[in-house]
């Protein structure tokens, strides 16, 4: 079946502006999250959704980030005014939790 | 809180042969997931293997296996004849409910 998508693939935007990333998890799958890759780094997490209960937004770096998840399935992550420290690849799982998450190819945020 | 740390930020291998990439943790759980990830070039991250903390035989997956040591906290992954295409960065993770936390990674290089 389908894996976990997200769009777009890369996005290069400018200081200041929002940007908005968009993941279709794996049919069934209810819990999603969200991590942030920086260049050789590892995987930091930041937003974690199950079901209808309320989202664990613990690691959201600042206000600027906000994450929401429209009838269970799509989620959209939006960063406003983006800075050059946002710059990074932007990874989505899902799983049917608690059991293993399935990534997708990640969106690659460049902030010039 | 829970921390995973891979001590090999880059690890080699001659084709064919066997390598072992470290993985240890700290948790003061006994119920978890531990999770061997592979991310390629492509940046998709991919499940490789993974462990239930309460099973003592150690999970193996073709050419992959692990060695689970739970009182030791130490979870490496040994990669049975290697090929061209294990070469990337590899990411030990531990999951409790729906905390899940990354190592740094480990860039295993294949000489052919």
């Amino acid at each position: 079946g389908a894996g976990v998508s997200q769009s777009p693939s890369n996005k290069v935007t400018e200081k200041g502006k929002d940007v908005e990333l968009r993941c279709d998890p794996i049919s069934g799958h209810t819990a999603l999250y969200w991590y942030r890759q920086s260049l050789g780094q590892g995987l930091e997490f930041l937003i974690y959704f199950q079901g209808n209960s309320a989202p664990d937004k613990s690691g959201l770096p600042s206000d600027r980030f906000s994450a929401e998840r429209t009838g269970g399935s799509v989620s959209t992550l939006t960063i406003q005014r983006t800075q050059q420290e946002d710059s990074a690849v932007y990874l989505c799982a899902s799983s049917r939790a608690p059991d293993t998450q399935y990534f997708g190819p990640g969106t690659r945020l460049t902030v010039l | 809180a829970q921390t995973v740390t891979q001590s090999q930020p880059e690890m080699s291998v001659q084709e064919a042969e066997t390598v072992t990439l470290s993985c240890t943790y700290d948790t003061s759980e006994s119920d978890y997931y531990l999770f061997w990830y592979k991310q390629p070039p492509s940046r998709q991250m991919i499940l490789v293997i993974r462990q239930e903390a309460y099973k003592q035989q150690n999970a193996t997956e073709n050419r992959f296996s692990v060695n689970f040591q739970k009182a030791a906290k130490s979870f490496s992954l040994k990669i049975s004849d290697s090929q061209l295409g294990d070469a990337a960065m590899y990411f030990c993770a531990y999951r409790r409910s729906h905390d899940m936390r990354f190592g740094a990674g480990t860039r295993l290089t294949v000489k052919p």
